[in-house]
């Protein structure tokens, strides 16, 4: 059973880059696709991107050009960073994990509000 | 880019009703769709995968069908844990898709 974990700083200022990491237990790193997704207050769930061990990213066109994603197997982590956020960006950030079979394993979320 | 839309928006239904939720894909997905259900204040919790596999440790009264474009999520006799926020989202190896959710309340 693969389990995830997000860690990351709660509070990020207008214009500063947002950083969190997930950390993998149970499953393989060199299997799954592993993906960010975030969800406004009171609203729906966004894609954000994937990554895989190899480091190939695939991101959502509408935050391409302010996100990057890190990969360390090593580790059993990968860490996303959103550049130049606003307060649109405030957020429960979650952390995926898919299988080859299309089993869908989540973190349980962390929120991440921007603010002066 | 594949769109997911889902209906209804909200759904009232009492203890024991026959639910169903239905996801549209605006174009072919094959079986690449998964149901979660979502509590307040908690994380999605994923009920069915590959549109009709049902995840370990869910309640068999959920049961996912369809493949290409139109799908459904049916809960066969809600009961009061059931009340809470559905999601179908498409999810492959390049991209994912949510549909707007379903929430279903007690009527």
């Amino acid at each position: 059973q693969v389990q995830l974990q997000e860690t990351g700083p709660g509070l990020v200022k207008p214009s500063e880059t947002l950083s969190l990491t997930c950390t993998v237990s149970g499953g393989s790193m060199e299997s799954y696709w592993w993906s960010w997704i975030r969800q406004p207050p009171g609203k729906g769930l966004e894609w954000i991107g994937y990554i895989y061990y190899s480091g190939k990213i695939n991101s959502n066109p509408s935050l391409m050009t302010r996100v990057s994603m890190s990969v360390d197997t090593s580790k059993k982590q990968f860490s996303l960073k959103l550049n130049s956020v606003t307060t649109a960006d405030t957020a429960v950030y979650y952390c995926t994990g898919t299988s080859p079979r299309g089993r869908d394993y989540w973190g349980q979320g962390t929120l991440v509000t921007v603010s002066s | 880019d594949i769109q997911m839309t889902q209906f209804p928006a909200t759904l009232s239904a009492s203890v024991g009703d026959r639910v169903t939720i239905t996801c549209r894909a605006s174009h072919s997905i094959g079986n690449w769709l998964a149901w979660c259900q979502q509590k307040p204040g908690k994380a999605p919790k994923i009920l069915i995968y590959k549109a009709s596999s049902l995840e370990s440790g869910v309640p068999s009264r959920f049961s996912g069908s369809g493949s290409g474009t139109e799908f459904t999520l049916t809960i066969s006799s809600l009961q009061p844990d059931d009340f809470a926020t559905y999601y179908c989202q498409h999810y492959n190896s390049n991209s994912r898709t949510f549909g707007q959710g379903t929430k279903v309340e007690i009527k």
